[in-house]
């Protein structure tokens, strides 16, 4: 039983186009998070969501969107695709009562 | 606003040997420490977290920290390292106040065990 999952794991792409990442977590949480981890292991948050509304929205460029459906899932929906967006993209929910964030195993994005 | 230092990078170690990784932290606030810790192309983990109560915190696979308020650090410590403790390590903090949950990451230390 996975915790937290992401599809897909890897995503290789051209520059322009547009690709979404869904993350899915089972542990009834209700705080999601979407971080990106350049190639120097650099961890930054970019949103996070709890119960459906977003409460951290971070310097990110507008191409990025995240939606969430429903406090199971929190998707991540990329616009016009660029090299610098290359990076692996971690999906992570929270227990309050631990304080605790649990990551998913991230979905590795290379634009070219 | 808070901030997490990890003052290495990288620490080679030999298998066997103890370890030492730092992490000094800045705050205005009272706050909670945490160490993850990622292998290879995996997510991260919790391996111990700090919230209140004793300072030495022990967490999974033999690692312990110890918080230092007057210091401003939480070094990871492990007395006998593993082949298998190959990863990145990283140190977070987070602000009792902060309601949005936000917790800072430092840039991580690669721990590189050598046989």
């Amino acid at each position: 039983d996975t915790a937290v999952s992401q599809t897909p794991k890897y995503l290789v792409t051209q520059m322009g186009n547009d690709k979404s990442i869904k993350c899915e977590q089972n542990l009834g949480h209700d705080t999601m998070y979407w971080y990106k981890q350049d190639s120097k292991k650099f961890l930054k948050i970019m949103f996070s969501y709890n119960n459906k509304e977003l409460i951290i929205n971070e310097t990110v460029p507008n191409r990025f969107s995240p939606k969430s459906p429903d406090k199971a899932h929190l998707n991540l929906h990329i616009n016009s695709l660029e090299l610098g967006d290359s990076a692996v993209y971690f999906c992570a929910s929270r227990s309050p009562a631990q304080e605790t964030q649990y990551f998913g195993p991230g979905t590795r994005l290379l634009v070219l | 606003a808070q901030s997490v230092t990890q003052l290495d990078s990288q620490v080679p170690v030999f298998e066997e040997a103890p370890v030492e990784l730092r992490c000094n932290y800045s705050s205005s606030v009272s706050v909670y420490l945490f160490w993850y810790v990622q292998y290879p192309n995996q997510g991260l983990q919790l391996l111990l977290k700090y919230l209140s109560g004793s300072t030495l915190v022990k967490g999974i696979n033999g690692f312990e920290a110890e918080f230092n308020k007057s210091q401003t650090s939480f070094h990871l410590r492990k007395p006998s390292v593993h082949i298998s403790d190959t990863a990145e390590y990283f140190c977070a903090v987070k602000g009792w106040h902060s309601s949005a949950s936000k917790i800072i990451f430092g840039s991580g230390t690669r721990l590189s065990i050598r046989p």
